[in-house]
């Protein structure tokens, strides 16, 4: 079964950093396209950063430079390195798997709240 | 980068009803449109992809359609369960895969 379990949201400070965690079972992290969305309070769903089977990797605008997806293979878990962080940053991370290469995220973690707030 | 406009943002039907959600790529797609169901509290479920394709374990009532810009969500028969935000993405070409903004289902 495929699973998808978000971990590392909390409380900090504008200009803090903070590190998400997803960590995948039931198949590979390294071998798919795995992505994180957010949505803030009462909002949409805003596309944030992509890392391909092959290793590369693309951001939103409103994140570039400031926000790093990663993965580690030993663990089979994906990563989302956020540094300089704003008050608009602030809402729920998902992690999520396409299972094609047209890139519709079939599989959804359950999310974690980053609060960014002084 | 391509904006996606949905409409309505919001709308209200009864059960039984046929319902359906537009949603305009700023230029061409092609066929790479999904559509995505998320519940009250809930993470995003993935209803459509390619436009028309139907993920495995959607209920039938939900198709979508459309090609190059303009898209359709349709549900035929609407059921209680279907209270939920509906979302469309686009994943043509390069990122970022843009998401609509919503349209909010509400049950009469």
């Amino acid at each position: 079964e495929v699973q998808l379990v978000e971990s590392g949201g909390g409380l900090v400070q504008p200009g803090g950093s903070l590190r998400l965690s997803c960590a995948a079972s039931g198949f590979t992290v390294s071998s798919n396209y795995m992505s994180w969305v957010r949505q803030a309070p009462g909002k949409g769903l805003e596309w944030v950063s992509v890392i391909y089977s092959g290793g590369s990797t693309d951001y939103a605008d409103s994140v570039k430079g400031r926000f790093t997806i990663s993965r580690d293979s030993s663990s089979n878990t994906l990563y989302l390195q956020m540094n300089s962080l704003r008050v608009e940053d602030t809402a729920v991370y998902y992690c999520a798997r396409a299972i094609r290469t047209t890139y519709d995220l079939a599989y959804w973690g359950q999310g974690t709240l980053v609060t960014v707030s002084s | 980068d391509i904006q996606m406009t949905q409409s309505p943002s919001s709308l209200s039907a009864s059960v039984g009803d046929r319902v359906t959600i537009t949603c305009r790529a700023s230029q061409s797609i092609s066929n790479y449109l999904n559509w995505y169901q998320q519940k009250p509290g809930k993470a995003p479920n993935l209803l459509i992809y390619g436009a028309s394709s139907l993920q495995s374990g959607v209920p039938s009532r939900f198709s979508g359609s459309g090609s190059g810009t303009d898209f359709t969500l349709t549900i035929s028969g609407l059921q209680p369960e279907d209270l939920a935000t509906y979302y469309c993405q686009q994943s043509y070409s390069s990122p970022p895969y843009s998401f609509g903004r919503g349209t909010k289902l509400e049950i009469k």
